[in-house]
């Protein structure tokens, strides 16, 4: 069955630095979906990515689809409180009428 | 706010009891989809419904069942409840009936098992 893998579990960066968050499947990924969700409440969607290369940026948030479609990566531009939170990634579970299979999540604190 | 609500933020229950979380979908969506969030299993999904029909089942224990009624909102019930099934608790609504469609979350019932 299809998994995801988020890496890194946690991270600690100063505020005002980059900062990246991978998600990487075991399957090829026709659909990857990017949520926020503060510590305690529900997921706020950020953005989805389905081909092959496509890269979606929102404000200071940039997501990328490998070309192979078994990777994806957020990157944060000069991080701010406000980005603190966990990062789940999502993706379309063929096996399973396409629900969606979430990673573990990254938690991401911003140290002022 | 994403303009789903859920009831009662917080339960406390004891082993073998049954309780009924209830959910209430953006203004126009027609899918209720429920989830499980434990720190041991990640985020699961359990189920969704669409305009009152069951669409799809994920993860969930034939001691838990979902219904959503006529005005759309939904409710979910656990029954003989376990330890285990202490979590957090999500409904996210969509417009569509696909998992694709953008889904937007309530704040969670905190389920909490003595």
């Amino acid at each position: 069955s299809q998994e995801l893998e988020q890496s890194p579990q946690s991270l600690i960066v100063q505020e005002g630095k980059n900062l990246t968050i991978n998600c990487t499947s075991s399957k090829t990924l026709y659909g990857l979906y990017w949520y926020k969700q503060k510590y305690g409440e529900g997921l706020i969607f950020l953005m989805m990515l389905q081909k092959g290369g496509e890269e979606k940026s929102h404000e200071k948030i940039t997501a990328k689809l490998d070309e192979k479609k078994q990777q994806s990566s957020l990157h944060i531009t000069a991080s701010q409180p406000s980005h603190a939170g966990i990062y789940l990634c999502g993706a379309d579970n063929r096996d399973s009428n396409y629900q969606l299979i979430w990673g573990a999540g990254t938690k991401l604190i911003i140290k002022p | 706010d994403s303009g789903v609500t859920q009831t009662p933020k917080h339960l406390i229950t004891a082993t073998g009891q049954r309780v009924t979380l209830r959910c209430s979908p953006r203004s126009g969506d027609l899918s209720v989809y429920w989830y499980q969030q434990s720190l041991d299993q990640g985020l699961q999904f359990l189920i969704q419904y669409y305009n009152g029909e069951e669409r799809a089942k994920g993860n969930i224990l034939e001691r838990f069942s979902a219904q959503q009624f006529p005005d759309l909102h939904s409710e979910l019930n656990l029954s003989s409840l376990e330890l285990g099934d202490s979590a957090l608790y999500f409904c996210a609504s969509s417009a569509g009936t696909l998992f694709k469609n953008e889904q937007f979350f309530g704040p969670g019932t905190r389920l909490t098992v003595l």
